[in-house]
This record gives structure tokens, sequence and C-alpha cells, in this order.
């Protein structure tokens, strides 16, 4: 069966300081990966999607980057994180795109 | 843009009440999904539909995806505190997926 990790579950970072979290998915190949941002109880929003390795889209401008280095790894950083940056970070994959989601347990992301 | 709202957006009821909530678009989807969020984690995925008219069931909950495909309800019979969560809707069209902004439920005991 597949399953999704992320980590870490929690992090506190303070302003200007870099980040990277990871996201792996065992179980399938050539998974569409997901990185969303989720305000505190309510829906999604997309920050980047990638089909295959190296390929990454992004959905809206801002301080933060995804990479792809392995088919099944999916890496979200900042070089420098903003206050702005605090939320709710989930990763997911999919099959393909379009298709139902299957989500990690997110990170709890707090920049002081 | 597919544009989903979800209505109510919070939701309390006592344990043994029946509720409904609702996903709406002007945009026709090829499928929809429901997804449950309990707080510090992940959407868990409940159900996707297809067809227009379709009715899916699982347990006490009841999803319906409207004619159109436009539209889908989400119906639970006999409400438990365990099904206290988000509920997230989210229309797939043309390889692309999007949330709706979900539906707080709180279940009383």
């Amino acid at each position: 069966s597949q399953t999704i990790h992320q980590w870490p579950a929690t992090l506190v970072q303070p302003v200007g300081s870099p980040l990277s979290l990871e996201c792996t998915v065992e179980g399938t190949s050539n998974p569409n990966l997901y990185w969303y941002r989720q305000a505190a109880g309510r829906g999604l929003q997309l920050l980047f999607y990638s089909v295959g390795i190296g390929q990454i889209s992004s959905e809206v401008p801002q301080n933060l980057s995804a990479s792809r280095p392995q088919d099944r790894q999916f890496i979200l950083s900042s070089k420098k994180l903003l206050l702005s940056d605090s939320g709710f970070y989930l990763c997911a994959w999919s099959a393909a795109r379009g298709m139902a989601q299957h989500f990690g347990d997110g990170t709890r992301l707090s920049i002081l | 843009t597919q544009l989903l709202e979800q209505s109510p957006q919070f939701l309390s009821i006592q344990e043994g009440e029946n509720l409904t909530v609702y996903c709406n678009s002007s945009s026709v989807f090829s499928s929809l999904q429901w997804y449950r969020q309990e707080p510090g984690e992940g959407p868990v995925l409940l159900v996707t539909v297809v067809t227009g008219g379709e009715v899916k069931k699982l347990k006490r909950l009841t999803f319906q995806f409207g004619d159109a495909r436009k539209d889908s309800s989400l119906h639970i019979t006999a409400a438990q505190p365990g099904d206290t969560g988000l509920y997230l809707c989210a229309g797939a069209n043309n390889n692309d997926m999007r949330f709706g902004a979900g539906t707080r439920l709180t279940v009383k005991p």
C-alpha cells in the first residue's frame, strides 16, 4: 500500500532563517506531488505541484521554493523565512493530475 | 479558476441529529472528492463521485453528485462526536483540482 511521510511535525523558526520541509512517498512510482498551505481550520492553498523529477510548477508567487530531486521526494524550502510564512503545510500525492489526493500529516510552522 | 463554495462554514449540532453540507460551483467537474480533516492532521479521502446524479453511502454518510456535475452534498445521519472535523470538497477538471474552504462540523455529546 502507498504511504506518505512528512516531517517534521512541528517547527519553530526565527524570522530570516532557512527552511527545509521534506515529504516522501512509498509504494508508488511517478506520483504527482503537491505542497499546500492551510490557514487555521480553513481550505487549502496550492503552492507547488510536480509531475516528475525536476519538474516544478508554482501556483503563487512567494518566498518559498520546491524541488523534486528524486521520484518520490518533494522538498519545500526557503532561504529567509518571513512572519507571513507561518502556517500548516501539507504534502500530498496523486496517481495523476485531477485524481484523488492523499495527504501527509502536515507540518505546523511557526515563525518567531 | 474553478471556485468551490462550501456551506455552511460552521455547523454545531447535538449528537443524534442529522445534517447536510453543500459544495457548489458554476464549473462542471469530471469528479468530485470529499475529505475529512481533524485538527493537526492531513485531510483523509472519504469518497470520489464521478457520474452526474451519483449517490454513494459510507455508513452514516451519504454523498450525492449533482446531475450537472457542478455541485455535491454530504448528508450525515445520527451524527456522533467522532464526526467532528473539517469537511472539504475538491473538484477536478482538465487535470486540475481545487479545494473548497470547508465546513467546520462540531458534534456535541
